[in-house]
C-alpha cells in the first residue's frame, strides 16, 4: 500500500506570501487529491491532480490561488498563494489506492496570521 | 442537505464501552469509507465497504446498501480511540474523489 510524505507538517505564516506544500508518495498512481479542511469543517477537495496535464480544480478553487504542479507519478506540490487568515486550514493531499481505500498525507496545517 | 450525514457529532465514552457511529447517503456510490483523524490532522484509512460486514481488530464496519447506511462500531472502547471519526464515499460515475461527512467527535475517558 502506498505511504505518503506531506510537508511541512504545519506552519506559521504572515498575510501575503506563499507556502509551498509537497506530497512524495512511495510508489507511481495516476491522481492526487488536494483536500482543504478549514477548523471545524470536513475535508473539501480543491483540485485532483494529473501527471502531465493541468489539475481540475473544484468550484469556488482557482488556479491563481491554489497552483498545483504534478511533474511525475509519485510527487505533486500545492501552493497556497497570496495568503490571508481565511486561508488558516490543514492542507491534505490523497491517493486512491483501488481497492485498499485512500492513503492520505499526515496534513498541513497553516496558520496565516 | 449534505449528501453524506454523520450522528452523533460527538461523543464520550467511558473506557470499555462499546461505541456506535452512524452514517447515512442520499447518493448512489460505489464504496463508503470510514477514516480516523487524531489531533495532528493526519487521516488514517479504517474500512473500505462496498457490502456487508468487515472486521478488524475490536472495530467493526457495516453496510446496508438497500437502507443507504453505514454504522462503525468501536468494542470495548479505550482513551486510544479519541479521534474524529469520517464516513466519507466515492459517488458512482463521478470522478475517484470523496465526499466527506462531518465527522464524529470521540473522546474515550479513563
Amino acid at each position: 500500500s502506498a505511504v505518503i510524505s506531506q510537508k511541512p507538517s504545519r506552519d506559521i505564516c504572515q498575510r501575503g506570501t506563499s507556502l509551498t506544500i509537497q506530497c512524495q508518495v512511495d510508489s507511481q498512481v495516476t491522481m492526487m487529491f488536494w483536500y482543504r479542511q478549514q477548523p471545524g469543517q470536513s475535508l473539501t477537495l480543491i483540485a485532483t491532480a494529473n501527471q502531465g496535464s493541468e489539475a481540475t480544480y473544484e468550484s469556488g478553487f482557482v488556479i491563481d490561488k491554489f497552483p498545483i504542479s504534478r511533474p511525475n507519478l509519485t510527487f505533486s506540490t500545492l501552493t497556497v498563494s497570496n495568503m490571508s487568515p481565511e486561508d488558516s486550514s490543514i492542507y491534505l493531499c490523497s491517493v486512491d489506492r483501488g481497492s485498499s481505500g485512500y492513503t492520505f498525507g499526515s496534513g498541513t496545517r497553516l496558520t496565516v496570521v | 442537505k449534505n449528501e453524506v450525514e454523520q450522528s452523533p457529532q460527538n461523543l464520550t465514552a467511558q473506557e470499555g464501552e462499546f461505541i456506535t457511529i452512524n452514517c447515512s447517503y442520499s447518493v448512489g456510490i460505489s464504496a463508503l469509507h470510514w477514516l480516523q483523524q487524531h489531533p495532528g490532522g493526519g487521516i488514517v484509512s479504517l474500512f473500505m465497504l462496498s457490502s456487508g460486514k468487515k472486521k478488524h481488530g475490536r472495530l467493526i464496519a457495516t453496510i446496508n446498501i438497500q437502507e443507504k447506511h453505514s454504522s462503525l462500531h468501536i468494542t470495548a472502547s479505550h482513551p486510544r480511540d479519541s479521534a474524529v471519526y469520517i464516513c466519507a464515499v466515492g459517488i458512482s460515475g463521478s470522478a475517484r474523489q470523496l465526499t466527506f461527512g462531518s465527522g464524529t467527535q470521540l473522546t474515550v475517558l479513563p
